[in-house]
């Protein structure tokens, strides 16, 4: 089944504990980005991948870091979390360059930074 | 700066009448334009996009939208709403401007509920 997936799915952590947000999709897309959700904002963009190695800031990249090491995977990490961090995060990928590409959304990370 | 407005929080819609979700956007370039719908405690779907060409497309349960180039909006409409149709719609754009067309922008969301 071609699907992007989301590891862990929830998370509980405290200020300051690094942590690493899995993602994988198995439909060999170029594309890759992170958005994260919170109410009356919609989603915003953290950082996005046209391809293996090649990584861009979105719209809100402060305090968070990515790879993209392989096609498949597309890590997203927070060296140093912080409260406001806590937030719904989305792992996203599309097929080839082209602007014109739907996205498909895994299932979401609930992370609460205390 | 590219941006997407959704103007309404939630829509109320009773089933079987027509139901519009609005949005709005603003880029320097060409757009491209899509939907996705989110139901509880899941990913977003995608539902219909706008490349070029015919200005009404139509897209998947039933839901369809209008480019309109003259007043920037893609609203999104169904002729006969459903209860299942309840769920968060959100709007999106992808500016063809070169450098910036990896961007992606959302809106902030309408919440559509159907009442039966």
């Amino acid at each position: 089944e071609a699907q992007v997936t989301q590891n862990p799915r929830y998370l509980i952590t405290v200020t300051g504990k690094k942590l690493t947000v899995t993602c994988s999709q198995n439909m060999n897309h170029e594309y890759m980005s992170w958005y994260r959700q919170d109410p009356g904002l919609g989603l915003r963009q953290i950082y996005y991948s046209m391809n293996v190695e090649v990584t861009d800031k979105g719209d809100v990249p402060e305090g968070y870091k990515v790879s993209r090491k392989e096609k498949r995977n597309f890590p997203l990490i927070l060296e140093s979390p912080s409260p406001n961090q806590t937030s719904l995060y989305f792992c996203a990928s599309s097929l080839g360059h082209s602007s014109s590409n739907e996205q498909f959304f895994g299932p979401g990370t609930r992370l609460t930074v205390l | 700066a590219q941006s997407v407005a959704q103007p309404e929080d939630q829509v109320n819609v009773a089933e079987g009448n027509p139901l519009t979700v609005k949005c709005t956007y603003s880029v320097s370039g060409n757009p491209y334009l899509f939907w996705y719908v989110q139901y509880p405690n899941r990913g977003l779907q995608f539902l219909l996009k706008y490349i070029t060409g015919d200005n009404l497309v139509k897209g998947s349960y039933g839901f369809e939208a209008e480019f309109n180039k003259s007043q920037t909006s893609f609203h999104l409409k169904k002729p006969s709403a459903l209860v299942s149709d309840s769920a968060l719609y959100f709007c999106a754009v992808r500016d063809l401007r070169w450098g910036s067309a990896s961007k992606i922008i959302f809106g902030s969301g309408t919440r559509l509920s159907i009442r039966p």
